[in-house]
Parts: C-alpha cells; sequence; structure tokens
C-alpha cells in the first residue's frame, strides 16, 4: 500500500524558518496535504498541492513538491509560538475513489 | 454547531466493557470517517462511509463496530477492548469520495480513549 514517512519531531527557535520534510511512494498522488493539529484539537488543512505543480506560496508557507524524488517539503517563514503544533503530510490519488493517506506527523516545536 | 463534534471527548473502559463514540458533522458533507492516532505510528484509516454505505473496512478487528444510520452521524462501538487499542480516534467528513474535489477532510477534536 501507499505510505508516507515523516521525521517525528523538529525544533526551531522563534523567528527562524522551519522545515518539515515528507517522503511518498504513490506515483500517482493527486494532491499532497499538510495538515497542523494543535494540542487538544483535530486536524485542521493547512495547505495543499496538486501535483502537476513544483511549489505553492501562502504568506508564510511555502510547500515544495519533488515528484522525481516523491519529496514534500513544508516551510514556515519567521517561525513563531503559535506554530507549535504537530504537522501532517498526507496524500491521495484521485481516481474514482479518494482515499487519504497520512504520514506520523512531525511535532514542531517552537523555542522562544 | 458548526463543523465536526465528537462524543464523548475522554472516555476509560474496562476490558469487558461496551461503550460507544459518536461524532456528528455540521457541514452537509457525504462521506464520514474513522481514524485511529496512536504515538508515533501514521494516522490510521479504520472506516470509510459514502452515502452511509460502507466503502472501506481496513482490516480492523471486529471489536470495533462501525455504524452509520444518516449521513450526518456516525458512530464507533467499541466491546472487548484491549489495552492496546487506547488511543485518540478522529472522526472526519468530506463531500464524499468521488474524487472531484480536493479532497479536503474536516476533523473533529478527538474521543481520546484508555483502556483498563
Amino acid at each position: 500500500g501507499e505510505d508516507v514517512e515523516q521525521s517525528l519531531f523538529l525544533s526551531v527557535r522563534e523567528g527562524d524558518s522551519s522545515v518539515i520534510n515528507c517522503t511518498y511512494t504513490d506515483s500517482s498522488s493527486t494532491y499532497l496535504y499538510w495538515y497542523k493539529q494543535e494540542p487538544g484539537a483535530g486536524l485542521q488543512l493547512l495547505t495543499y498541492i496538486f501535483s502537476n505543480m513544483d511549489m505553492k506560496q501562502d504568506q508564510r508557507l511555502t510547500v515544495l513538491l519533488n515528484k522525481k524524488d516523491k519529496h514534500l517539503s513544508l516551510r514556515i517563514a519567521d517561525t513563531q509560538t503559535g506554530d507549535s503544533a504537530i504537522y501532517f503530510c498526507a496524500e491521495t490519488y484521485s481516481g474514482g475513489y479518494q482515499k487519504v493517506t497520512f504520514g506520523t506527523g512531525t511535532k514542531l516545536q517552537v523555542i522562544p | 454547531e458548526t463543523g465536526v463534534t465528537q462524543t464523548p471527548r475522554h472516555l476509560v473502559m474496562g476490558m469487558t466493557n461496551k461503550k460507544s463514540l459518536k461524532c456528528e458533522q455540521h457541514l452537509g458533507h457525504n462521506a464520514m470517517y474513522w481514524y485511529k492516532q496512536s504515538a508515533k505510528k501514521p494516522l490510521e484509516l479504520m472506516f470509510v462511509y459514502n452515502f452511509k454505505e460502507q466503502t472501506e473496512n481496513n482490516s480492523v478487528p471486529s471489536r470495533f463496530s462501525p455504524e452509520c444510520p444518516n449521513s450526518s452521524h456516525l458512530f464507533l462501538h467499541l466491546h472487548t477492548l484491549q489495552p492496546e487499542d487506547s488511543a485518540l480516534y478522529l472522526c472526519a467528513s468530506s463531500q464524499d469520495t468521488s474524487g472531484r474535489d480536493t479532497g479536503e477532510l474536516f476533523f473533529g477534536e478527538g474521543s481520546r480513549l484508555t483502556v483498563l
């Protein structure tokens, strides 16, 4: 089956950039997502990228997609303490039946 | 109310108990999901319902029994669970499973289950 892998933990200082990485195995992925889970809450979609794109930028967030290496990254510029959360990478293949596969989540700790 | 709501938020049960988790969505969606979140493991899809019909059972043990009476409500009935079933159980909804949209999932806050 499809696999999505990401590191479990990342620590950065407030004001620095954070880069969270993810690799996936399904070459037929249509959409790739980043979800954010704040403490005590469910997951919330942060951003997504369609598989025919290489990059997407949304304010402090930059998503980079390398389809050849099946690598997805999320860069958060000027990281704030409010960015502390678990970030889940996910992918789906929209071939008539859509099922989203998630990674383990990367816990981002922002040090003041 | 808006979004996806789950009850109870916390549940402690013995291995011989029977309990149920409830999920309700107010988004007009047609697909609903149960996911299991355990530490250091990928978020694990358990069940999918599309227009009240079960379309996915991801090899889940029979001690977990889902029920979807309508597109807005989803239950997870629990009986004779094991301590390793302790986890956060997340409910989610989406427009449907056709793949015609972005596939965004809308999650509830989860039910934290502890099995003693």
